[in-house]
């Protein structure tokens, strides 16, 4: 079975620039979140989807990011502008449902806003 | 809030010494917890839970019992290798509460031959 897929691995932006991350949930799997992980913390969520609804977007700054996914399936992220504090890996995790408490994490696109 | 709370690393072992590391918390309900372990490079991959108290988590010679008394879900393991080298993250989920981890600061083991 595959796992979570995110691409790009790896982005380097300048300040107030835009970006995208996309990522590819395990198959089936109706919950995706996206975290952020800053260097030396723990991964902090973003957003929360079930299927192609947000459950919970609380803690996303939404002047700068914003995330759809609208088949229900895949998703992306974006902030724009991007500011240096930005910088961080940004995680993706999946679920069967919303019962289901173990999360299956991507590898992360790390990003360095410069 | 919700919260976890791990010792700083990085903790710095031989190769076959004991590995113990602290996590307590705090939650407002009854939290099912969890011990992540996130590789050089890679994602973070689940390796060990415990859903109510005195359950012990277990895997790859990795243990952590739930102490609700303590609020704590300390990891161990009797003999480490080179190869757990890795930052280690413990988290919380609440009963009810969607299913949205709140992760520690991660915990960096290295371990040296």
């Amino acid at each position: 079975e595959a796992g979570v897929a995110q691409s790009p691995r790896y982005k380097i932006i300048e300040k107030r620039q835009s970006v995208a991350f996309w990522c590819n949930p395990i198959s089936g799997h109706a919950t995706l979140y996206w975290y952020q992980q800053i260097l030396g913390q723990g991964p902090k969520l973003l957003i929360q989807f079930q299927n192609n609804g947000v459950v919970d977007d609380s803690q996303l700054p939404k002047d700068r990011f914003s995330a759809e996914r609208l088949k229900g399936v895949d998703s992306t992220l974006k902030i724009q502008p991007a500011k240096l504090e930005d910088s961080a890996v940004y995680l993706c995790a999946s679920i069967p449902g919303i019962s289901y408490n173990e999360q299956f994490f991507g590898p992360g696109t790390r990003l360095t806003v410069l | 809030g919700d919260s976890v709370t791990q010792m700083e690393g990085p903790v710095t072992l031989s190769e076959e010494a004991f590995l113990t590391i602290n996590c307590t918390y705090t939650a407002t309900g009854y939290p099912s917890l969890f011990w992540y372990v996130q590789y050089p490079g890679e994602g973070l991959q689940l390796l060990l839970k415990a859903t109510k108290a005195d359950d012990k988590g277990s895997n790859k010679g990795f243990e952590a019992t739930y102490r609700k008394e303590t609020t704590s879900f300390h990891l161990e393991k009797g003999s480490v290798q080179v190869s757990d080298s890795a930052v280690y993250f413990c988290a919380l989920i609440l009963t009810g509460g969607g299913n949205k981890l709140t992760f520690g600061t991660g915990t960096q083991l290295k371990v040296e031959l």
